[in-house]
């Protein structure tokens, strides 16, 4: 069964300083990985997945992440914050392509400061 | 194009009483699954239909739990009766399940309290 750590529940960055997200999966086989936003009283929005294609993934509003195996991890970032990146991020697992399953992280809070 | 749609946005009910959630997915989706969101638990899974069948309801609490969906356009989530325990966030999402990826697109939620 696949399973998802996010480290940390809470991060504060500065308006334009680095966004990092940590998220560390564990899976039986090659995983499919996601990374969501939840801004206030809404649901969940994709910000960009990973599917065995290039292990560096590119998603909206600027963010990133990079699929290392060796470091079971899918870390996101952002180069530089924004307001508007203010939300809850989840990182979420699948085991490949048939599994409907997907097994979310406890969530990451982002605030940013002015 | 319309999202996953739920109503209501927002339910607050007494305990014991009998509370339906509704869901439309996206139009073409074969999948949907309900999901309910807690601070202490998290996201979790209730339910998952594929093809209006339902495939995996491991994730449903209790007897206290039914889901629907009996065409491909509609869903709903009933609690009966409710109890305080059940407040929180139920989700419904949608996906168009392929042989090479699937994608869930998230509704905008019903926040439940149960007094």
């Amino acid at each position: 069964a696949q399973s998802v750590t996010q480290l940390g529940s809470h991060v504060s960055v500065s308006e334009g300083a680095l966004v990092l997200l940590r998220c560390n999966y564990s899976s039986s086989v090659p995983p499919y990985l996601f990374w969501y936003v939840q801004y206030p009283n809404q649901g969940l929005q994709l910000l960009l997945k990973y599917t065995s294609a290039a292990t560096l993934v590119k998603g909206i509003n600027g963010f990133e992440a990079e699929f290392k195996k060796s470091e079971t991890s899918f870390h996101l970032t952002k180069p530089s914050a924004h307001m508007s990146d203010a939300a809850e991020y989840f990182c979420a697992v699948s085991e490949g392509s048939n599994d409907y399953k997907l097994s979310f992280g406890a969530g990451t809070t982002v605030t940013v400061r002015a | 194009d319309a999202g996953v749609i739920q109503s209501p946005r927002h339910e607050v009910t007494e305990m014991g009483q009998e509370v339906t959630l509704r869901c439309k997915p996206i139009s073409g989706h074969n999948s949907l699954f309900w999901y309910r969101q807690t601070m202490m638990r998290g996201l979790e899974l209730l339910i998952y239909f594929n093809n209006n069948v339902p495939i995996d309801d491991s994730g449903m609490p209790e007897d206290r739990f039914s889901a629907k969906m009996p065409n491909a356009s509609f869903s709903t989530l009933k609690i009966q009766p409710s109890e305080p325990r059940d407040s929180a966030v139920y989700f419904c999402a949608s996906s168009l399940t392929t042989i090479s990826y699937n994608e869930q697109f998230f509704g905008p939620g019903t926040r439940l309290t149960v007094l």
